[in-house]
């Protein structure tokens, strides 16, 4: 799977948009770009995925360059409780190795 | 629809005592990872089981770790003899069984079991 490149933190404002970015410059044609997030003490918790196109749910927008080497998570409002690390992490398909290698991910600060 | 389930959410053992660490994954979903999470660090994959099956287990410490998920019931992770420096956050996953090889497939966590060895 191809490395992914996040900055240590970041700080935001509670109401503002947060926008993550993360750089994945070897990423391959077959490979999705997922984040996830992990609360202080809790479980990872899956936000949102995408191949090519740019994806929205509930929890948050993912952008992804055209030319696939980076992307940029953004969370349109975010609260107090959007306090976490978050992960960029590549993924290919794979029946047998399947397993989710999280680097160190982003500090969200969000500030009151 | 219930999420992952982990128990128990805090064990406490003492040096040389075993844990059992227990598993219950998402509804529908036939597929098991384990993780582990040492104090101020990053969560690092143990191992990938299916049903009655261990599919990866890549990064399993050789000795004193097992891990199983019978036909029936949770997966559970075995630490025998346990040591200080197993002390940390096991977080269990789970996704559904795979029915193309062309997609990725999301893994859902539980809250994790904080093992603690005095």
């Amino acid at each position: 799977d191809a490395k992914t490149t996040q900055p240590t933190s970041m700080d935001c404002a509670e109401g503002r948009a947060a926008n993550l970015p993360c750089n994945h410059s070897t990423i391959s044609g077959n490979e999705y770009v997922y984040w996830y997030r992990q609360i202080h003490s809790q479980g990872p918790q899956y936000i949102i995925h995408g191949l090519k196109n740019n994806e929205t749910n509930e929890m948050a927008s993912l952008i992804i360059t055209e030319d696939r080497k980076s992307s940029t998570l953004i969370l349109p409002h975010a609260t107090l409780r959007d306090t976490a690390v978050y992960y960029c992490i590549v993924r290919a398909p794979a029946l047998l190795n399947d397993k989710i290698i999280f680097g160190k991910g982003t500090r969200l600060h969000i500030l009151p | 629809n219930a999420g992952v389930m982990q128990n128990p959410r805090h064990l406490v053992r003492r040096r040389g005592q075993e844990a059992r660490l227990r598993c219950s994954p998402m509804k529908g979903h036939s597929h098991v990872y384990w993780y582990r999470q040492l104090p101020e660090e990053g969560l690092k994959f143990m191992v990938y089981l299916q049903k009655e099956n261990i599919i990866d287990e890549s990064g399993m410490p050789k000795e004193r770790f097992s891990a199983e998920f019978p036909k029936e019931g949770p997966s559970i992770l075995r630490i025998q003899q346990v040591v200080r420096g197993d002390s940390a956050a096991y977080f269990c996953a789970s996704s559904p069984v795979r029915q193309r090889t062309d997609r990725t497939y999301e893994q859902y966590f539980g809250p994790g079991t904080r093992l603690t060895v005095t």
